[in-house]
């Protein structure tokens, strides 16, 4: 029940399309909904995150989609260039106990020029 | 943003050695700070959950006697790897949030390799 579940594992996009990586998951108790940047060797950067009382929410390129019906959501990066080459990660945390976040297993995205 | 500072970025050691990881907020005070460690081409792996003042609480399969944890102050902890061998030899990040808010800021993390 703690599991993200994350696919693809790797994604080839060329540049100007649109990257899709989704997540789903199981408790019902995760309350926010962060997605992280990492690129080789670094640590991670949190890219945009969302709580479920909103189905969407953009911040410049990067759009997450969220359906708390379903128990999934995904993120989008819209005309996606080479330097967005990195591994992405969602990951799910309950509010206030801990906040311990619980990781996807991560998807490899290369944008070709 | 906040920012997180990790000590050393990268490290050698001799099996049997102990190594120490510094973590630090540098701009906010950090109320819990986490620790990963992460293998190549794989996903974080929550080790371990502090909290300044406190006694670290380990995730399960994690050896407490071997993964040190101290959270001495608001903006410091560190990870000791006491009497490392080649297993431990992996990349360690730490992260620092407070209670009442959801975010993590990640530090740089740590290259550990054991010969």
């Amino acid at each position: 029940q703690q599991q993200v579940k994350q696919s693809p594992q790797s994604l080839i996009v060329q540049k100007g399309g649109i990257s899709i990586i989704n997540c789903a998951y199981e408790n019902t108790a995760f309350d926010y909904f962060p997605w992280y940047q990492q690129f080789p060797g670094k640590g991670p950067a949190l890219l945009i995150a969302i709580r479920p009382d909103v189905s969407e929410k953009k911040e410049g390129r990067f759009t997450i989609s969220f359906n708390k019906s379903a128990k999934q959501f995904s993120l989008h990066i819209m005309d996606s260039q080479p330097g967005d080459s990195a591994t992405y990660f969602c990951a799910a945390s309950i509010n206030g106990a801990t906040n311990k976040l619980i990781f996807g297993t991560g998807t490899l995205l290369a944008v070709q020029p | 943003g906040a920012v997180v500072s990790q000590h050393p970025s990268r490290v050698i050691c001799k099996s049997g050695t102990s190594v120490k990881i510094e973590c630090r907020s540098l701009d906010f005070q950090a109320t819990t700070m986490f620790w990963y460690r992460q293998f190549p081409k794989q996903s974080l792996m929550l080790m371990a959950t502090s909290n300044e003042g406190s006694k670290a609480t380990y995730e399960q399969g994690v050896e407490k006697d071997k993964f040190l944890i101290n959270h001495a102050s608001l903006t410091l902890s560190t990870l000791t790897v006491t009497s490392a061998h080649p297993e431990d030899s992996s990349f360690y990040i730490c992260s620092a949030g407070i209670l009442e808010y959801n975010e993590q800021f990640f530090g740089p993390g740590t290259r550990l390799t054991v010969l």
